[in-house]
């Protein structure tokens, strides 16, 4: 079957310090990979995303590269701010046709100043 | 922008009572879904719709049921709420080329 299963938390950095965040996956065929971001009182909002192999998604400093040969998907940024304090999710769909996602237990991220 | 409403932020609710939570969205999405969130937890997928009138069983759907009467609504329903099922729940549309939105959530408690 599909699962994610990522890093437990909380992870606390300081400000401009390197984050990773790591994922790895259990998937038939050949899954589209996600990280979605939720901030305190809101919804999720998708960071970034890779739908086949040695994809990298990016987005506002966040990099992950979907490696099949090792199933992950580790976020990574290499300065964070402050405002970057969230939850951080990550998670996989079968294929391209945007079914069901299955989702890991998420990462609390604080950063201090 | 895709939009996905959830019609109320926060709810409080008795126990043994039948609750609805409602989900719109505004862009022709084929794909619903209805997440639950908990610490610790992540999302569990309650149930999810492909279709007008099409609903199918998630992970976890024991006490609640689904309605998916046109294309845009699809309602959660909690038929006699219960104090294990206190939690924040998502909903989500979906469509292939435009990705997944979420609606920003529902905080139930159930007392």
């Amino acid at each position: 079957g599909n699962s994610v299963t990522q890093m437990e938390g909380p992870v606390t950095l300081s400000e401009e310090a390197f984050l990773t965040i790591n994922c790895t996956y259990t998937a038939t065929g050949y899954p589209s990979l996600f990280w979605y971001v939720q901030y305190p009182g809101e919804g999720l909002q998708l960071l970034l995303k890779a739908t086949k192999a040695d994809d990298k998604g990016s987005n506002k400093g966040f990099e992950a590269t979907y490696r099949k040969e090792t199933t992950s998907f580790h976020l990574e940024k290499g300065s964070v701010q402050v405002s970057d304090s969230a939850v951080y999710f990550c998670a996989l769909s079968e294929g391209s046709t945007l079914g069901r996602l299955y989702f890991g237990r998420g990462t609390q991220l604080t950063v201090w100043p | 922008d895709v939009k996905v409403t959830q019609s109320s932020r926060y709810l409080v609710k008795r126990t043994g009572e039948k609750v609805f939570l409602e989900c719109v969205q505004d862009m022709d999405h084929e794909n619903m879904f209805w997440y639950r969130q908990d610490p610790g937890l992540g999302l569990r997928l309650i149930y999810f719709s492909y279709d007008v009138k099409m609903k199918e069983k998630g992970d976890i759907p024991e006490g609640y049921s689904v309605s998916r009467e046109k294309k845009e609504r699809f309602s959660l329903i909690l038929e006699s709420a219960s104090t294990n099922q206190t939690s924040m729940y998502l909903c989500a549309s979906s469509r292939v080329n435009y990705g997944y939105t979420f609606g920003s959530g529902t905080r139930l408690t159930v007392v």
